[in-house]
């Protein structure tokens, strides 16, 4: 079993829709949880992180972390084409020294 | 936010020769980078962990004889492979962190190494 499970999809939307990634993880250790975001052929985007449980929001996104499920989840309002990329998640705690664990990334179109 | 880049972006070599690749971050002083390989349709596999003035740790079953890695300033890590062979053709992508703060990692855009 890995470390972090994200199902690769592909996801297909149509534009304006909410759109819901999801990772789980075995790791209780995990502090941090990040969202990447990468478009093809590029290097990973940093869209936001949470430190431990809860909710943060930023715009259009919002990242959920709920520990006692190892369930984390980000979800996007009002979804453009342009958010057509492949979205990473990634966890990491300090006994590892921050070490980015990854999850399999998932590919999410949105469709005009 | 914090600005990383990558040098160069694509690159075409032949077997048997090495390459360089360069990785630098332009806003921040970097005390650790790492270096990622990404096939396609697959997520970041991490390579190596390097850290300023210190030799690089590589990740199980990375031969750190072909994939030389110096981060001899704050700001500037490399990344040589050397005696390339095809199997070696992947996107090969850097990322930096500063001592502030740990848990962030900004990415370079990638190099695409392409051995014929």
């Amino acid at each position: 079993q890995k470390e972090v499970e994200q199902d690769p999809g592909p996801l297909s939307v149509p534009e304006g829709a909410i759109v819901s990634l999801n990772c789980t993880y075995s790791n209780s250790a995990f502090q941090y949880f990040m969202w990447y975001r990468q478009y093809s052929r590029k290097g990973p985007e940093l869209l936001m992180y949470t430190y431990s449980s809860g909710n943060k929001e930023d715009g259009r996104f919002t990242a959920q972390v709920d520990k006692s499920s190892k369930y984390i989840s980000l979800f996007i309002r009002d979804s453009q084409p342009s958010d057509s990329a492949t979205y990473l998640c990634a966890m990491s705690d300090l006994d590892s020294n921050y070490q980015l664990i990854w999850g399999a990334g998932t590919k999410l179109i949105i469709k005009p | 936010g914090a600005v990383v880049s990558q040098h160069p972006s694509r690159v075409i070599c032949k077997s048997g020769t090495s390459v360089k690749i360069e990785c630098r971050s332009l806003d921040f002083q970097a005390t650790t980078m790492f270096w990622y390989r990404q096939f396609p349709k697959q997520s970041l596999m991490l390579m190596a962990t390097s850290n300023e003035g210190s030799k690089a740790t590589y990740e199980q079953g990375v031969e750190k004889d072909k994939f030389l890695i110096n981060h001899a300033s704050l700001t500037l890590s490399t990344l040589t492979v050397t005696s390339a062979h095809p199997e070696d053709s992947s996107f090969y992508i850097c990322s930096a962190r500063d001592l502030d703060r740990l848990y962030e990692q900004y990415f370079g855009p990638g190099t695409r190494l392409t051995v014929t």
